[in-house]
This record gives C-alpha cells, sequence and structure tokens, in this order.
C-alpha cells in the first residue's frame, strides 16, 4: 500500500545526543515536510523539501537538520543545539504543484530527552 | 496574518449525540480548507476537503461546510461513536504560484464517553 513509514515510533535520547528520525514515502510526491507538534499547539513547520536537493527552513528550523538525497526519503536530525527536543514528530508528503495539495502524514515519531 | 482558528479548544458528549466543531480562517488567497482527524498518538487523516465554490461536503457521519465570505467552516458529526474521540484539526492550503502552503488551527480535542 502507498504511505508514510516513519520510524523509530518512540526515541529516547540523553541531553547532548544527535537523533535521526526517518521517513520514506511512495506516494511519488515531490514534496516532503516535517512538522513538529506540542501540546496545546498547532503542527509547526520545521523544514520542508520542493524537490531532491533542495530543502527550505520552516517557522522552527533551529536546532534540526535536514537532507533530501533522495524523492521517497526525507530524514530529521535533531541535534544537540535544540532546546526543547521533546516532542511529537510528524512527517507528510504532497503534490509540489497541481491537484489538491493533499498533506499525507506519517504515523509520527515521539522523541522524549532523557 | 495567515491564521486558523478552532472553537472549542475541548468537548465531551455523550455516545449518540451530535456536536459542532468551528473553524475561523483568515488565508489569503485561499486554495482549499481540510478537515482532518488525528487519533492520540497517530498521524493525521484527511476527513474532508472543501474548496472555494463548495458549501457543504459529508463523508459519512461527518458534514462539513463552509462559508467563503464569512471564512468559516463547520465540522458536524452526527450519532457520534466511542471512536470519534480524537482531535479535529481545520487546515487551510493557500497556493502561490503554483506551490502550497499549510496553515494549521491548533485543533478541537473530542471525548465521546458512553
Amino acid at each position: 500500500d502507498g504511505g508514510i513509514t516513519q520510524s523509530p515510533k518512540y526515541l529516547f535520547r540523553k541531553e547532548g545526543q544527535n537523533v535521526t528520525l526517518s521517513c520514506e514515502q511512495n506516494l511519488n510526491h515531490d514534496a516532503m515536510y516535517w512538522y513538529r507538534q506540542d501540546p496545546g499547539q498547532g503542527l509547526r513547520l520545521i523544514y520542508y523539501s520542493q524537490i531532491v536537493n533542495d530543502f527550505q527552513k520552516g517557522d522552527i528550523a533551529e536546532g534540526y537538520s535536514v537532507s533530501r538525497e533522495k524523492k521517497e526519503s526525507f530524514p530529521l536530525t535533531v541535534t544537540s543545539a535544540q532546546k526543547n527536543p521533546t516532542a511529537f514528530y510528524l512527517c507528510a508528503s504532497s503534490r509540489a504543484t497541481g491537484g489538491t495539495g493533499e498533506l499525507f502524514f506519517g504515523e509520527g515519531s515521539r522523541l522524549t530527552v532523557l | 496574518k495567515n491564521q486558523v482558528e478552532q472553537s472549542p479548544q475541548s468537548l465531551i458528549i455523550l455516545e449518540g449525540k451530535n456536536c459542532t466543531l468551528q473553524c475561523n480562517y483568515t488565508v489569503s488567497p485561499f486554495s482549499n480548507l481540510r478537515w482532518y482527524k488525528q487519533d492520540t498518538g497517530r498521524g493525521p487523516v484527511s476527513l474532508t476537503i472543501m474548496t472555494f465554490s463548495e458549501n457543504t461536503k459529508s463523508n459519512g457521519r461527518y458534514t462539513a461546510t463552509l462559508d467563503a465570505d464569512t471564512k468559516q467552516s463547520s465540522l458536524h458529526i452526527t450519532a457520534s461513536q466511542l471512536s470519534d474521540s480524537a482531535s479535529y484539526i481545520c487546515v487551510v492550503t493557500n497556493s502561490t504560484s503554483g506551490t502550497y502552503k499549510y496553515i494549521f488551527g491548533t485543533g478541537t480535542r473530542l471525548k465521546v464517553l458512553a
């Protein structure tokens, strides 16, 4: 079935460590996104990519990094520079242009800093 | 400033009852409006999409309305079930130069009690 796969589902990190969240899609979408979700807040955009080998900062990019070496993959690294990384992270994809722009989401990754 | 506001923030109803969730937006240019359902610890899933020319759209027990003049949308849930317990997120799509930008509401958390 077509969809978006995020891994791991749960991740624990010690302070000072970098961690990488995986996101893979087989929907043939050009655009991919990373969002952060905190209780009581709307989804906030971390990074997005409209095409392979290109990505743009979102509203809260500080302390995060991404790469887009393949159309299907858009991993997110949470670095030690991110001061409050404990959150639920959602990866999404969509057609870059045309259609209705529906966002398809993965199942999310919950990161907890110990 | 593009904004999406949802109300109420949370809602508790008894199984079998109806409820209506509200979404007000100030987004320009407007492309479409979607309602997503997000179960706890899962990724959001699209319920309905409303374009500028549509007033009402149903998806089973879910009925969405859109008033483009007042920039308001509602999601009505009929004969609620325990499985309707979730967060409901209103997302307005802004399309500029053919690419998409998504503005998220903070969601309404619905709890259906037996």
